[in-house]
């Protein structure tokens, strides 16, 4: 069984300040590592992935994530937040063996103050 | 990029009557696409997945007969729910894996607000 925790409900930082949200998983196998965000009343929308070779991944809107084997971890970071990065964010994992099903996890709700 | 066009974002309907969600993959052949419930302030989860010419794989607790899913084609699955309560009152979201994109990345459709009075 896969799985995906989100340690925070929400995360609060400043415009201009780093941000990180926290995301750690657990599979049998390999992973394959997903971040989503989803504005109010939207779907969701892909933000990067993590499949194979540099740790460090960069996606959409200059947010970025580091996989971290040891750790299980997947954290979703961005050296400066901006008032419209305000949003919900999930996390999800894949199994590479699970086909295409994705576990999600609760989801982090990012409030960026001016 | 793959767009996932999902019909219709709002619908109200009055508790007993069924009601039909449209899942469509816009510019690419989605032979499996999924199906998930948000409820609010909550994560996603996992309805079922549709199978494009086969039946739909359903999630532990969720019933087969209350969401029929069909998937005809390989752009089109449906949801219908059927004899609409208040309580599934909810948010729907469908997803569909482009193999182009590689690792499948699934693309969401923008959801179907469902409101049962």
């Amino acid at each position: 069984a896969q799985s995906v925790a989100q340690p925070e409900d929400q995360v609060n930082v400043a415009e201009g300040n780093p941000l990180t949200v926290k995301c750690t998983y657990s599979v049998s196998g390999n992973p394959y590592l997903f971040w989503y965000v989803q504005y109010p009343n939207r779907g969701l929308q892909f933000l990067l992935k993590y499949i194979t070779g540099d740790n460090l991944v960069k996606g959409s809107y200059g947010f970025e994530a580091e996989f971290n084997k040891s750790q299980t971890s997947f954290h979703l970071k961005k050296p400066s937040a901006l008032v419209s990065d305000s949003a919900l964010y999930f996390c999800a994992v894949r199994d590479r063996s699970a086909g295409n099903m994705l576990t999600f996890g609760g989801g982090t709700r990012l409030m960026v103050k001016p | 990029g793959a767009v996932v066009s999902q019909h219709p974002s709002r619908v109200i309907c009055k508790s007993g009557t069924s009601v039909k969600i449209e899942c469509r993959s816009l510019d690419f052949q989605a032979t499996t696409m999924f199906w998930y419930r948000q409820f609010p302030k909550q994560s996603l989860m996992l309805m079922a997945t549709s199978n494009e010419g086969s039946k739909a794989t359903y999630e532990q607790g969720v019933e087969k007969d209350k969401f029929l899913i069909n998937h005809a084609s390989l752009t089109l699955s449906t949801l219908t729910v059927t004899s609409a309560h208040p309580e599934d009152s909810s948010f729907y979201i469908c997803s569909a894996g482009d193999r182009r994109s590689g690792a499948n990345v699934l693309t969401f459709g923008a959801g179907s607000r469902l409101t049962v009075l």
